[in-house]
């Protein structure tokens, strides 16, 4: 089955203790991406790839890293945490480069709350 | 950048009504207006898209219409259902940006049996 999945998808921890959320789609696409979702400000970029070891800052970086080493894997890495990261974060892949148009396939979602 | 700006926040119809959502974008390089729907507690999902060289486009229930003069485009949804009944997105890309999805801020669409 085609699919992007998400680990963990639920995620309770406390400031500053580092932790990585994985994401990975088995689509063969290029081009991946995570979302933030917050109440009221929809969904925000955090990061994307156009395709490996290519990645490139979104709306909102401050406080998040990513990697692209494989095609299939985009983990987003949270070195310290803090409260205001607290969010509903999505990963999501489509095919393609740059001036195609195809659809964006989402992730299941991971819920992360930083106490 | 790309401002995406999309309103109402919150739309309540009564079954069997249409339903209309607007969007506007800042940046008239964008050429690519994707909708996605989610359900509560559900990832977002495509349900119509539309690109800068069509006026409108179809699909059963759903439509979308742009006008790239004015820089809006609006999702139209006919004989409402309680199913229908979720968070739309719409969202806009542009090219000159690396092909990055701004998304509007979400309308909260409530179906009324």
């Amino acid at each position: 089955e085609a699919q992007v999945t998400q680990n963990p998808r639920y995620l309770i921890t406390v400031t500053g203790k580092k932790l990585t959320v994985t994401c990975s789609q088995n689509m063969n696409h290029e081009y991946m991406s995570w979302y933030r979702q917050d109440p009221g400000l929809g969904l925000r970029q955090i990061y994307y790839s156009m395709n490996v070891e290519v990645t490139d800052k979104g709306d909102v970086p401050e406080g998040y890293k990513v990697s692209r080493k494989e095609k299939r894997n985009f983990p987003l890495i949270l070195e310290s945490p803090s409260p205001n990261q607290t969010s509903l974060y999505f990963c999501a892949s489509r095919r393609g480069r740059a001036g195609s148009y195809n659809e964006q396939f989402f992730g299941p979602g991971t819920r992360l709350t930083v106490l | 950048g790309e401002n995406v700006e999309q309103h109402p926040s919150t739309l309540s119809v009564q079954e069997g009504d249409s339903a209309v959502i607007k969007c506007t974008y800042s940046d008239s390089a964008s050429n690519y207006f994707p909708w996605y729907k989610q359900e509560l507690g559900k990832r977002p999902q495509l349900i119509i898209d539309i690109r800068s060289n069509v006026g409108e486009k179809k699909d059963q229930r759903i439509a979308v219409t742009l006008n790239k003069t004015a820089k809006h485009f609006s999702l139209h949804i006919t004989e409402t259902q309680p199913e229908d009944s979720a968070v739309y997105f719409c969202a806009a890309i542009n090219p000159n940006t690396g092909n990055q999805f701004y998304f509007g801020t979400g309308t909260s669409l409530t179906v009324i049996p």
